[in-house]
């Protein structure tokens, strides 16, 4: 059973510039998450796809920010117009779920962004 | 007041001793809570989830979970240098979601 791939897994870009990220989930994870973490923080939740549905976006998740899951399988995350403080780790997880609250979420390897 | 909170320094731990982090949250409905391990520049590794009030052992991690403190612990029996990382805390806020909210981490160094 493979794990979370996430591509690419580093990412340089210049201030402006749109840059796209690529998760895969752990084959039949039904639902996947996207988080981002900052030096010395522990990860922020940015949103949520059960199948191909986003169910919840965080108000951290700015309008540039655009996410998609459109077979209910791989998702990508867009940023827009990119700005230094968007450099961060940006992480996905995915877990298997029927009902709420007891998901266990397993975390790919993460795509690292800097914003020059 | 923060979701999560991990409010331990760095701790410093010599090779084969116990080492203990503590980690408080906020929502009362919380259902489930986590411990995932961090090394540097990685991405966080699932070590223990617990449930229930009590204890929860796995090899020579044991957690602690008290819901009606609202407190969550992982104990590191024999620390090995191999433990040195950061250990977040995350609690499944529920509300339909699942979103897990992060503490900020505590830093374990065992020291040979």
């Amino acid at each position: 059973d493979t794990g979370v791939s996430q591509d690419p897994r580093h990412k340089i870009t210049k201030r402006g510039q749109n840059v796209t990220f690529r998760c895969d989930p752990i084959s039949e994870h039904n639902r996947l998450y996207w988080y981002r973490q900052t030096l010395g923080q522990g990860p922020e939740f940015l949103t949520y796809f059960q199948n191909e549905a986003q169910l919840e976006k965080s108000r951290l998740l700015s309008d540039r920010f655009s996410a998609e899951r459109p077979k209910g399988s791989f998702s990508t995350l867009e940023i827009q117009r990119t700005e230094q403080g968007d450099s961060a780790m940006y992480l996905c997880a995915s877990s298997y779920g029927i009902g709420g609250g007891t998901d266990t979420q397993y975390f790919g390897p993460g795509t690292r962004l800097t914003v020059l | 007041q923060k979701e999560v909170e991990q409010n331990s320094g760095p701790l410093s731990v010599p090779e084969g001793a116990i080492a203990s982090l503590n980690c408080t949250y906020s929502d009362r409905v919380s259902q489930s809570f986590f411990w995932y391990r961090q090394y540097s520049g990685k991405s966080p590794e699932l070590i223990m989830s617990i449930y229930s009030n009590g204890d929860k052992e796995d090899g020579r991690f044991t957690a602690q979970l008290n819901k009606a403190s609202q407190y969550v612990s992982l104990l590191i029996r024999d620390s090995q240098p191999s433990d040195s990382a950061t250990y977040l805390c995350a609690v499944n806020m529920g509300y339909g979601n699942n979103r897990l909210a992060f503490g900020k981490g505590n830093q374990v160094v065992v020291i040979p």
